[in-house]
């Protein structure tokens, strides 16, 4: 597709229930992020991969959370035992790498975002 | 720690007003800072970038400036029109991936 893309746009689960959220980039994008967005706050930084390796998972808040990229195009984010604390929405977002060189925005393209409610 | 500060309450400007939207951060040193517009239900969109060498940075009818020195960014919409209308998020990186957003400002553009 033309933008990034995540499934399922909505879940409902109940408290202590395994999650599993989606993310499919746009192609030829290196670089994807997972961001979690509470109502009327920023997006707030969870892991980071540079092809299929996570370069960076200081934001993932605990233990139930993981994140797989296997072929370095699509990308899963995990949950275990989920929590009531956990609703968000979680956004997808790629980017080309580097995003900075000659002349570049480093602009990150955001999917619709999975909205979460642990119940 | 670091912290970035956006408006948090939300701006409401008349039609055809200039909006300003501010984007405050501490403890960071960021060499590189966007402006994103989010609507309800969707994820962000990628506006403008500004470089810590640049002043002042335009687009149709946005202008963004960047003072290191206070450490603020300022976002500016001329002409505003009610489409206009959104949440708007600042996003600052250091040089390397990692991008930290601002708590966003919502504005209203009343016709």
């Amino acid at each position: 597709g033309a933008g990034v893309s995540q499934t399922p746009s909505n879940k409902v689960t109940e408290k202590g229930k395994y999650v599993e959220l989606r993310c499919d980039p746009i192609s030829g994008h290196t670089a994807l992020y997972w961001y979690r967005q509470s109502l009327g706050q920023g997006p707030e930084f969870l892991i980071y991969f540079q092809g299929t390796g996570a370069a960076d998972d200081s934001g993932l808040p605990n233990d139930r959370f993981f994140a797989v990229r296997p072929e370095g195009s699509v990308s899963t984010l995990k949950i275990q035992r989920t929590e009531r604390g956990d609703s968000a929405v979680y956004l997808c977002a790629s980017s080309l790498t580097p995003g900075w060189g000659q002349g570049g925005t480093g602009e990150l393209f955001f999917g619709e975002g999975s909205r979460l409610t642990v119940l | 720690s670091q912290k970035i500060e956006q408006n948090s309450e939300a701006l409401n400007i008349q039609e055809g007003k200039t909006a300003t939207l501010t984007c405050n951060y501490t403890n960071y040193s960021p060499a590189y800072l966007q402006w994103y517009r989010q609507d309800p239900g969707r994820g962000p969109v990628f506006l403008l970038l500004i470089r810590e060498n640049e002043k002042e940075k335009r687009k149709e009818r946005l202008k963004v400036t960047f003072d290191t020195t206070l450490k603020q960014s300022l976002f500016h919409i001329t002409a505003s029109q009610p489409a206009d209308s959104a949440t708007y998020l600042c996003a600052l990186s250091s040089g390397t991936y990692k991008y930290i957003f601002g708590t966003g400002t919502r504005l209203k553009v009343l016709a």
